[in-house]
């Protein structure tokens, strides 16, 4: 059955370095997806991506984060500068496109970041 | 405010027990998502529904949409049932979908 990938499955990072997560959504999904949780507390919206653009981001996803497909197959959520705050369980979801309303999103293992 | 409701936070039960989990909602479309999280994080979907009742296994899911409420049932509970339990509303802005999820609800199944 095609699951959503992601990985690493744990980073751990200074604080002001640069992390890249990468997902790796189902193949004929066209809808991407970034949430994060950070822990104890509910998850929440970053940013959704079609047709090579960001089609909507929450107020949580400022200049410090992009994402990117660089090559069909991966979805990548880069955070340029870290903050002790950023540290959460970042979770990758995609969805096809069969019904807009009511189809059902995906979601990868999540990876948990955590910055020192 | 909080968009997406669940009730109760926490619940623990004796294994063998029904469980009901409920999900109140005032923003989104006509589908519900269920959601399991395990203790290491990972999310599994269990449900999508916009209307009725839908069963697996153990798991019924049952969505009342005029109300805007949604219930999950675990029947013959089982200490592997413990996990977090988050319902999710899919709402659209501009063309965009994106979840709204619930706080989740832990449920400990105790043997």
């Amino acid at each position: 059955e095609p699951e959503v990938t992601q990985t690493p499955s744990h980073q751990v990072t200074q604080m002001g370095q640069e992390v890249i997560l990468r997902c790796v959504p189902i193949s004929n999904h066209l809808y991407f997806y970034w949430y994060r949780q950070i822990l104890g507390q509910k998850v929440e919206f970053l940013v959704s991506f079609y047709n090579n653009e960001i089609s909507e981001k929450s107020e949580i996803f400022d200049d410090q984060f992009s994402v990117e497909r660089p090559d069909g197959s991966n979805f990548t959520l880069k955070i340029r500068s870290t903050k002790l705050e950023d540290s959460a369980m970042y979770f990758c979801a995609s969805r096809d496109r069969l019904t807009y309303y009511n189809n059902e999103q995906f979601f990868g293992p999540g990876t948990r970041l955590t910055v020192l | 405010k909080n968009e997406v409701e669940q009730s109760p936070q926490n619940l623990t039960a004796q294994e063998g027990e029904f469980i009901t989990i409920n999900c109140s909602y005032s923003v989104g479309i006509s589908a519900l998502h269920w959601l399991q999280q395990h203790p290491g994080g990972g999310i599994v979907s269990l449900f999508m529904l916009s209307s009725g009742k839908k069963k697996h296994g153990r798991l019924i899911a049952t969505i009342n949409i005029q109300e805007k409420h949604s219930s999950l049932h675990i029947t013959a509970s089982h200490p592997r049932d413990s996990a977090v339990y988050i319902c999710a509303v899919p709402l659209i802005i501009q063309g965009a979908q994106k979840l709204v999820f619930g706080q989740g609800t832990r449920l400990t199944i105790n043997p």
